[in-house]
């Protein structure tokens, strides 16, 4: 079975620092990894994703994540946070093989204060 | 424009009263699928399609019926709604790579309440 823990219901960060949301993960395989974010009142949009390769994905808005297999976590990482990127982040993982079910976690919101 | 739509946008309905919700894609997606979103609980996913006749259950299928006669539609079909089917449903599609989901595109979602 797949599964997404996102431990942290919020990160707090102040504009112009480092963040951090973190993403562990479990799937029998090798796994296909996504971040998408949700700005308020809006829909879901993706934002990068992992599928094989180098394990530093670069994606939208200055994003990147790093795909760690030992620790099974690909962590969602930003040199410098803006006020707006104030969003709610979901991780979602799927398989390389097979019926493409997709397990998503349940959300981590971000909240950079200026 | 390359979207997904969904209809309806907001839908107050009572229990037991079969209802539709139709989503629809233009950018010629193999995959499709519905999600559910509630507080605390995440992205849930209800029922997803490879193709057209091809569909699969996600986490969360009890009580949902889906249908994928053609490559563009995925309705999500509620025979007999309950109140804890009150949520917030996004449908979204995918072109497949070698049979593989990619990069998802999200409907604008449909606010179901049950009283």
């Amino acid at each position: 079975a797949q599964s997404v823990a996102q431990p942290e219901d919020q990160v707090n960060v102040a504009e112009g620092n480092p963040l951090t949301v973190k993403c562990t993960y479990s799937v029998s395989g090798n796994p296909y990894l996504f971040w998408y974010v949700q700005y308020p009142n809006r829909g879901l949009q993706f934002l990068l994703k992992y599928i094989t390769g180098d394990n530093l994905v670069k994606g939208s808005y200055g994003f990147e994540a790093e795909f760690n297999k030992s620790q099974t976590s690909f962590h969602l990482k930003k040199p410098s946070a803006l006020v707006s990127d104030s969003a709610l982040y979901f991780c979602a993982v799927s398989r390389n093989t097979g019926f493409q079910k997709l397990v998503f976690g349940t959300g981590t919101r971000l909240l950079v204060s200026p | 424009e390359a979207q997904v739509t969904q209809n309806p946008r907001y839908l107050i309905t009572v229990t037991g009263k079969k209802l539709t919700v139709t989503c629809s894609q233009n950018m010629n997606h193999e995959y499709m699928s519905w999600y559910r979103q509630d507080p605390g609980l995440g992205l849930r996913q209800i029922y997803y399609s490879m193709n057209v006749e091809v569909t699969d259950k996600g986490d969360v299928p009890e009580g949902y019926k889906v249908s994928r006669k053609e490559k563009r539609n995925f309705p999500l079909i509620l025979e007999s709604p309950s109140p804890n089917q009150t949520s917030l449903y996004f449908c979204a599609s995918s072109p497949l790579t070698g049979g593989i989901i990619n990069e998802q595109f999200f409907g604008p979602g449909t606010r179901l309440t049950v009283l």
